[in-house]
């Protein structure tokens, strides 16, 4: 069983478009955070949650909204996208704050 | 704040030889540090992480890394490189209480040749 899981895995889009990632973890984990990895592979993080709360929220356009249904799921949902929003997105999750497991990551590509 | 530096943004080792990547990192509270790998396409695996404990840290794959506090560092060792050892290797930092972020590094792409 995948532990933390992403989907879609890839994503082609139109400028303009707006899509959804989603992310689904069994590990039981409290927390969840979504990170952009660039073209360079640098990871940067962007939210996180805590049991369905906001906890951290990174300078990140408001055209980005994080969505937590429950403690196991958090979804991205990115509207008017843009060329600039072309990179890997990856879902984690941790439990103890310290170990945070990652997911397989979403592969967005706008043309 | 944290910050991470990771020396080299290539490192080429022959099958076989010593694998050591750096990473120097820059915390105004103790830190918890982090080695994560990223296969090809892949998400990143956690290799080996220090929260405090022993300060010589025990990895999968026999990789393991030393944090060192007066130098600031917390390189990553393998004895011997193995063809499958090949990969993106980012280094980690974060503060130790509470809710807290990863921040990483740039990356460093390890490359075996046989």
């Amino acid at each position: 069983d995948t532990a933390v899981s992403q989907t879609p895995k890839y994503l082609v889009t139109q400028m303009g478009n707006d899509k959804s990632i989603k992310c689904e973890q069994n590990l039981g984990h409290d927390t969840m955070y979504w990170y952009k990895q660039d073209s360079k592979k640098f990871l940067k993080i962007m939210f996180s949650y805590n049991n369905k709360e906001l906890i951290i929220n990174e300078t990140v356009p408001n055209r980005f909204s994080p969505k937590s249904p429950d403690k196991a799921h958090l979804n991205l949902h990115i509207n008017s996208l843009e060329l600039g929003d072309s990179a890997v997105y990856f879902c984690a999750s941790s439990q103890d704050l310290k170990t945070q497991y990652f997911g397989p990551g979403t592969r967005l590509l706008v043309l | 704040a944290q910050s991470v530096t990771q020396l080299g943004s290539h490192v080429s080792v022959s099958e076989g030889a010593l694998v050591l990547l750096r990473c120097n990192y820059s915390s105004s509270v103790p830190p918890y540090l982090f080695w994560y790998v990223q296969y090809p396409n892949q998400g990143l695996q956690l290799l080996l992480k220090y929260t405090s404990a022993a300060t010589l840290v025990k990895g999968i794959n026999g990789f393991e890394a030393e944090f060192k506090k007066s130098e600031t560092s917390f390189h990553l060792t393998k004895p011997s490189a193995h063809m499958s050892d090949a990969a993106e290797y980012f280094c980690a930092v974060s503060g130790n209480t509470g809710f807290q972020k990863l921040v990483f590094g740039t990356g460093t792409r390890l490359l075996v040749s046989p």
